[in-house]
């Protein structure tokens, strides 16, 4: 089944405990993208990735890292999290060609405390 | 913890009736526009998408309008049923010099009252 899995679904965390989140995906897509939603400002970009080893800064990169090392996964590395970082997180991927529906992952409920 | 749908315009239709949903974008240089839909708890899914040099696109119980001119877009759902209640956002794609600028929307919330 095509899709973009991420992990864990839910976590909880300390701040400035460093954590990553695992986004990876079984479609060859070369776009590959990390968004936060929270209540009332919809999805803001955090970064994104046009292919291996080309990241880039979406809207609000502040506090976060990516990596693009193989084709399938973007992690997200939040070195020193922050009860701002409490958020919704979707990973999500795209083919470049054709096309350009993003698939989005499940989802992780972050909780900074 | 709290729902995303706060906070968002809120459209509330009887089942059976037709839903419209607008959205006006940003852009006039947007080449592609994608209608996403999210349930409570679970990712956005792909609904349907239109090319800027279309003005209309069907696809099964849903229809996309593109008014150019006002930069509005807009998703039609016919007959209306409970399981379309979610939040609905649009999208819209720049790819121009090399790039891939992809927008979201802020959302609404569309309510089914059976």
């Amino acid at each position: 089944e095509a899709q973009v899995t991420q992990n864990p679904r839910y976590l909880i965390t300390v701040t400035g405990k460093k954590l990553t989140v695992t986004c990876s995906q079984n479609m060859n897509h070369e776009y590959m993208s990390w968004y936060r939603q929270d209540p009332g400002l919809g999805l803001r970009q955090i970064y994104y990735s046009m292919n291996v080893e080309v990241t880039d800064k979406g809207d609000v990169p502040e506090g976060y890292k990516v990596s693009r090392k193989e084709k399938r996964n973007f992690p997200l590395i939040l070195e020193s999290p922050s009860p701002n970082q409490t958020s919704l997180y979707f990973c999500a991927s795209s083919r470049r060609t054709g096309g350009y529906g993003y698939t989005f992952g499940s989802g992780t409920r972050l909780t900074v405390v | 913890g709290e729902s995303v749908g706060l906070h968002l315009p809120t459209l509330s239709v009887q089942e059976g009736d037709n839903s419209i949903i607008n959205c006006a974008y940003s852009n006039s240089a947007s080449d592609y526009f994608i209608w996403y839909k999210q349930e409570s708890g679970k990712g956005p899914q792909f609904i349907i998408d239109i090319r800027s040099n279309m003005d209309k696109r069907q696809g099964q119980r849903v229809t996309v309008l593109l008014n150019k001119t006002v930069k509005h877009l807009s998703l039609q759902i016919a007959a209306t049923q409970p399981g379309d209640s979610a939040v609905y956002f649009c999208a819209e794609i720049y790819t121009g010099a090399g790039s891939y600028q992809l927008t979201f929307g802020k959302g609404t919330k569309l309510s089914v009252i059976p």
